[in-house]
């Protein structure tokens, strides 16, 4: 099975702040990695899908980059919509989700 | 519009059955794979299982045996049906549509659905 380890598990930022998510797997997964942000209460929204792609309706201010093992989530001049928690997700060899990152208001 | 609408949900015993629902209207669910993720409280995603297009079905070590994925095409549901539910079964569970490669996001999902196993 192919795990996820994401890093940080919780930061705290500001708004307008650059912000920055990593996601390791633990083999090769190519491009085959996807982001999702999920507020409390609410089911996860596809945010980047195929490490890169931005889904549509998304905010430019995300964007993803990586392939193979590494992979960034960045968000850049964070929004108070965007405090939320960010989970990566591998689509190549069944489906594994990373622990979750926490972005909290500083 | 894509929607898609658990339900089924709800407190059962350990060792109980339930079945989860997940309507769809705006699209057709098996022209699709349509997956089942679950959270435990305060805990992360975790995928449960898979049905593809062509009705393989695929399921999280965790599950396997114990759990059945299904879709009815004339309702247009996903079914999730839970035998010899476990306190660690206890979770929201979410449907979810996974494309139609098995390397695609899952890119719609349901409310979710509240299963407590507990005595």
């Amino acid at each position: 099975d192919i795990q996820m380890t994401q890093s940080p598990s919780s930061l705290s930022a500001s708004v307008g702040d650059r912000v920055t998510i990593t996601c390791r797997a633990s083999q090769s997964v190519i491009s085959y990695l996807n982001w999702y942000q999920q507020k409390p209460g609410k089911a996860p929204k596809l945010l980047i899908y195929g490490a890169s792609s931005l889904q549509s309706g998304v905010p430019s201010r995300f964007s993803g980059s990586g392939s193979g093992t590494d992979f960034t989530l960045t968000i850049s001049n964070l929004q108070p919509e965007d405090f939320a928690t960010y989970y990566c997700q591998q689509s190549y060899s069944d489906w594994t989700f990373g622990q979750g990152t926490k972005v909290e208001i500083k | 519009e894509v929607q898609l609408v658990e339900s089924g949900g709800g407190l059962v015993q350990p060792g109980g059955s339930l079945r989860l629902s997940c309507a769809a209207p705006g699209f057709t669910v098996s022209n699709n794979y349509m997956s089942w993720v679950r959270q435990a409280p305060g805990k992360g995603l975790e995928w449960v299982s898979i049905i593809y297009s062509d009705g393989a079905t695929y399921y999280a070590d965790s599950v396997k045996g114990r759990f059945t994925i299904s879709r009815d095409t004339s309702k247009n549901t996903l079914y999730l049906q839970m035998n010899s539910l476990r306190a660690e079964d206890t979770a929201v569970y979410y449907c979810a549509r996974a494309g139609r490669g098995g390397y695609d996001p899952f890119d719609y999902w349901g409310q979710g659905t509240l299963v407590t196993v507990s005595s």
